[in-house]
């Protein structure tokens, strides 16, 4: 069955340390990727995207993930964490046309 | 630039009562999806739209459910009756385009209902 998963209910990081949130996902295609943020009382914003090519993937606020075909992961990276960042992250998938599948999501903690 | 508006943000309301929420999409958007997400279930995908036509409503919990798209610039959720187990924050997205391919959907902030 298709399916992502995010292995991670919660992190905790201190402010200024480096972060990797991990997305997995069972798709008999490489499906199409993305990292949203939700931040408390919001709805969830893009982060990022992956499509094809450059298995590297840079966003906004300073995040970036890698795509890794042999592993099947989508993994979220920050080199440095701000107090800011806290918020829920969900990663999500979909094959070519068809509608986005969610993670359960990660709760990102950041202490001083 | 205004984002995708729903109203209303907060709603409490007892057993068997009808339920509306509205949800306003960004101008020129010609998909539009409505989420519910919970802390057991996380998110769901209810129902979505394409080009004011519901293209897959396969997670619509129940006939108490229904959604309308009237036209490209609003849609409505409509719970009738309302029960306790339909409390959860409601979001309703918008993107450019239909199914994944462009991969943004941008969200509203959300319609917490909870039913007493």
């Amino acid at each position: 069955a298709q399916s992502v998963t995010q292995p991670d209910i919660h992190i905790t990081v201190s402010e200024g340390a480096s972060l990797e949130l991990r997305c997995n996902y069972s798709y008999g295609a490489t499906p199409y990727l993305f990292w949203y943020v939700q931040s408390p009382g919001q709805g969830l914003q893009l982060l990022l995207k992956y499509f094809s090519g450059d298995t590297l993937v840079q966003g906004i606020k300073g995040f970036e993930a890698e795509f890794k075909r042999s592993q099947s992961s989508f993994n979220l990276r920050k080199p440095s964490v701000h107090w800011s960042d806290a918020a829920e992250y969900f990663c999500a998938v979909a094959l070519v046309g068809e509608k986005l599948t969610f993670g359960t999501g990660t709760r990102l903690t950041i202490i001083p | 630039d205004a984002g995708v508006i729903q109203s209303p943000r907060h709603e409490v309301t007892e057993m068997g009562q009808e339920v509306t929420l509205r949800c306003k999409p960004i101008s020129g958007h010609n998909s539009l999806f409505w989420y519910r997400q919970t802390m057991m279930r996380g998110l769901e995908l209810l129902i979505y739209f394409n080009n004011n036509v519901p293209i897959d409503d396969s997670g619509m919990p129940e006939d108490r459910f229904s959604a309308k798209m009237p036209n490209a610039s609003f849609s409505t959720l409509k719970i009738q009756p309302s029960e306790p187990r339909d409390s959860a924050v409601y979001f309703c997205a918008s993107s450019l385009g239909q199914g994944a391919r462009t991969g943004e959907l941008f969200f509203g902030e959300g319609s917490r209902l909870t039913v007493l």
